[in-house]
């Protein structure tokens, strides 16, 4: 089955640090890749997409994601954590004809003072 | 008002309740969506709806009912619940189904049965 999956449920990092968030997906087919974060008791919003265009994606709040068909993954990063990035993070996949996109089961980013 | 829009964002009802979440995009998109979120599982698709017709629907129990009578306007009808249907409902809309378009999400409905 095609899938997305999400590799640490809990990262916790300190203000200022590198933040990064694993997503590695299953596929025969080229897929589409999509972060999401929640914020407590708000619904998801989107930080970034990729679409088979460039292989790194420039998101919103300074977050970026490569693609990397190799290794099958769409890691999320930040060069800096501030502490309004904790939230949880959603990486989902999507394809050509595809109804709609399938999420993982998410990773809670902390971010200490 | 703009974005996609979640009544009520909080619900108690008791098992033998009749109740309905109400989902509304003013977004001009074709395609909306029902996840379930419950804690410690998955974002679970439970239903698509592309032009007002169903077109997916992942093996959800029938005492949750969607409706789709316009592009704009998603419900859930919510009948003889079980504890276990608690959980934090998200409405979604795209401009179109699947593939490279993202989803806008609602705030959600968070749902508590007692």
């Amino acid at each position: 089955a095609q899938s997305v999956t999400q590799l640490g449920s809990h990262v916790s990092v300190s203000e200022g640090a590198l933040v990064l968030l694993r997503c590695n997906y299953s596929s025969s087919v080229p897929p589409y890749l999509f972060w999401y974060v929640q914020y407590p008791n708000q619904g998801l919003q989107l930080l970034l997409k990729y679409t088979s265009a460039a292989t790194l994606v420039k998101g919103i709040n300074g977050f970026e994601a490569e693609f990397k068909k190799s290794e099958t993954s769409f890691h999320l990063t930040k060069p800096s954590a501030h502490m309004s990035d904790a939230a949880e993070y959603f990486c989902a996949v999507s394809y050509t004809g595809r109804r709609a996109l399938t999420f993982g089961s998410g990773t809670r980013l902390q971010v200490q003072p | 008002e703009t974005g996609v829009t979640q009544t009520p964002r909080h619900l108690v009802m008791g098992m033998t309740n009749k109740k309905s979440l109400k989902c509304e995009q003013h977004l001009g998109h074709n395609a909306m969506y029902w996840y379930k979120q419950s804690a410690k599982k998955p974002l679970e698709l439970m239903f698509v709806y592309s032009l007002e017709e169903r077109v997916e629907n992942n093996s959800v129990p029938s005492r949750f009912s969607p409706e789709c009578p316009n592009s704009s306007h998603l419900f859930l009808h919510l009948h003889t619940l079980q504890p276990e249907d608690s959980a934090l409902y998200l409405c979604a809309s795209s401009l179109q189904q699947g593939g490279a378009g993202e989803l806008f999400f609602g705030e959600g409905s968070r749902l508590t049965v007692l």
